[in-house]
């Protein structure tokens, strides 16, 4: 059982590169969303989508882009990178709406310097 | 208020403790709960869901009070693999596609 799988585990970005993370998912949910983690902070959500062609924007999207082409599919894409985007990022998707947990990949560990 | 609120800890326990935890949210109208655990620098685990009556799974107990807005965690004869962030995580609205995830609250079980 996959889960959810994200791609890549650790990525050392320069400032100003683009770059894709990649997340995936088999469980055929219809409900994904990306977050940020920072050392000892909570989770704050980037962006979600409810379906294929569907996305929003959450508490923190400035710099970064998704797409959701696929029900399988999220990827979260990093325009010009910059240190503030230094964090781990987890993947999540849910069967339903809010009311439903969410499972979550193993996180890309990314640093900008 | 903070729509999630927890005490962030380390709450520091011998094993075999039983140790609780409280988190408080702040819309009265939110509908589903949950507490997840996080291990340092892995990702968050759905522990287990709070039901309206309380719950419990082994060592487990969830409870929810919905007249004072807090949620808790009972974890007894604790362990050393228990040693983690829990997170108390709600749905603030009915139908919201989101959830709304509380810092959490550290653990460290000792020998």
């Amino acid at each position: 059982n996959a889960g959810v799988t994200q791609t890549p585990k650790f990525r050392i970005l320069k400032i100003g590169q683009s770059m894709t993370l990649q997340c995936a998912q088999d469980m055929n949910h219809n409900y994904m969303y990306w977050y940020r983690q920072d050392p000892g902070m909570g989770l704050k959500l980037i962006y979600y989508s409810v379906g294929a062609g569907i996305t929003d924007k959450g508490e923190v999207p400035n710099g970064y882009n998704v797409s959701r082409s696929t029900t399988e599919d999220f990827p979260l894409r990093l325009e010009l990178a910059a240190p503030s985007q230094t964090s781990v990022y987890f993947c999540a998707s849910s069967p339903g709406q809010g009311r439903q947990p969410q499972h979550f990949g193993d996180g890309t560990r990314l640093s900008i310097l | 208020r903070k729509e999630v609120e927890q005490d962030p800890g380390p709450f520091n326990v011998p094993e075999g403790a039983t140790v609780a935890f409280n988190c408080t949210y702040s819309n009265s109208a939110s509908q589903s709960f949950f507490w997840y655990r996080q291990d340092c620098r892995k990702e968050p685990k759905l522990l287990m869901s709070v039901y309206s009556s309380g719950n419990e799974d082994g060592r487990f107990t969830a409870q929810l009070n919905r007249a004072s807005q807090y949620i808790s965690l009972l974890i007894r004869d604790s362990k050393l693999s228990d040693s983690a962030t829990y997170l108390c995580v709600v749905n603030p609205y009915s139908g919201y596609s989101t959830l709304t995830f509380g810092k959490g609250t550290m653990l460290l079980v000792s020998p």
